[in-house]
């Protein structure tokens, strides 16, 4: 079964607007860590934002904010005030507590900045 | 200024020809992992090292080895390379392990195998 799940293979968003990534998860496990990457075209893997499972607050960092729903095993990222140095592949990675030093990546989105 | 180095970055090679891919770290961390990452699958571990002379393998671990003699290094090594090797390779290394530690990630390695 797909760990982690992201359906929209490819955004557009205007410059300037929010948009929202989606990302599910599958895990029996209590303690899990829940990260998004942005992959610019040059390549590069960027940390972008964390979220643990026991964490009440929707973590944030500057523009990204990530949505977090752990009923609905949800893990959505939201970037406000899109920019065209946005534009990249966005991928959603979890690590479960047990389960060594893996991160389970989803198959990624493409976001594109429209000007 | 703390990082993950690969080298090469893009190799082509043929069939056969055995090849290493190095990874180094500067921040001393304990945990070392290799990816490779192929259209419509996102990344996916290798094989991964918890501290010197230690590894295990990771969701696609055939075809490679490592080796972990030294906390900063960790290279790839692909003995007899096949086409369906081809791919993106990353690196990545973080502190301690647990399931907030944050990988950082190298700049990757594209290697195509003819």
């Amino acid at each position: 079964a797909q760990k982690i799940t992201q359906t929209q293979p490819g955004m557009f968003v205007q410059e300037k607007e929010a948009v929202t990534l989606d990302c599910t998860y599958d895990t029996s496990d209590q303690s899990y860590g829940l990260f998004w990457y942005k992959q610019p075209s040059s390549g590069e893997m960027i940390f972008l934002i964390y979220q643990g499972s026991y964490d009440e607050q929707n973590a944030t960092e500057g523009r990204y904010s990530l949505n977090f729903q752990k009923a609905r095993k949800s893990a959505n990222l939201v970037i406000s005030a899109s920019q065209l140095g946005d534009s990249a592949m966005y991928f959603c990675a979890m690590r479960e507590g047990h389960k060594g030093n893996k991160l389970v990546f989803g198959a990624g989105t493409i976001l594109r900045v429209k000007s | 200024e703390a990082q993950v180095t690969q080298n090469p970055r893009y190799l082509i090679t043929v069939t056969g020809k055995k090849l290493t891919v190095t990874c180094s770290q500067n921040m001393n961390h304990e945990y070392m992992s290799w990816y490779r990452q192929d259209p419509g699958l996102g990344l996916r571990q290798i094989y991964y090292s918890m501290n010197v002379e230690v590894t295990d393998k990771g969701d696609v671990p055939e075809g490679y080895k490592v080796s972990r003699k030294e906390k900063r290094n960790f290279p790839l090594i692909l003995e007899s390379p096949s086409p369906n090797q081809t791919s993106l390779y990353f690196c990545a290394s973080n502190l301690a392990g647990g399931s907030a530690d944050t990988q950082y990630f190298g700049p990757g390695t594209r290697l195509t195998v003819l």
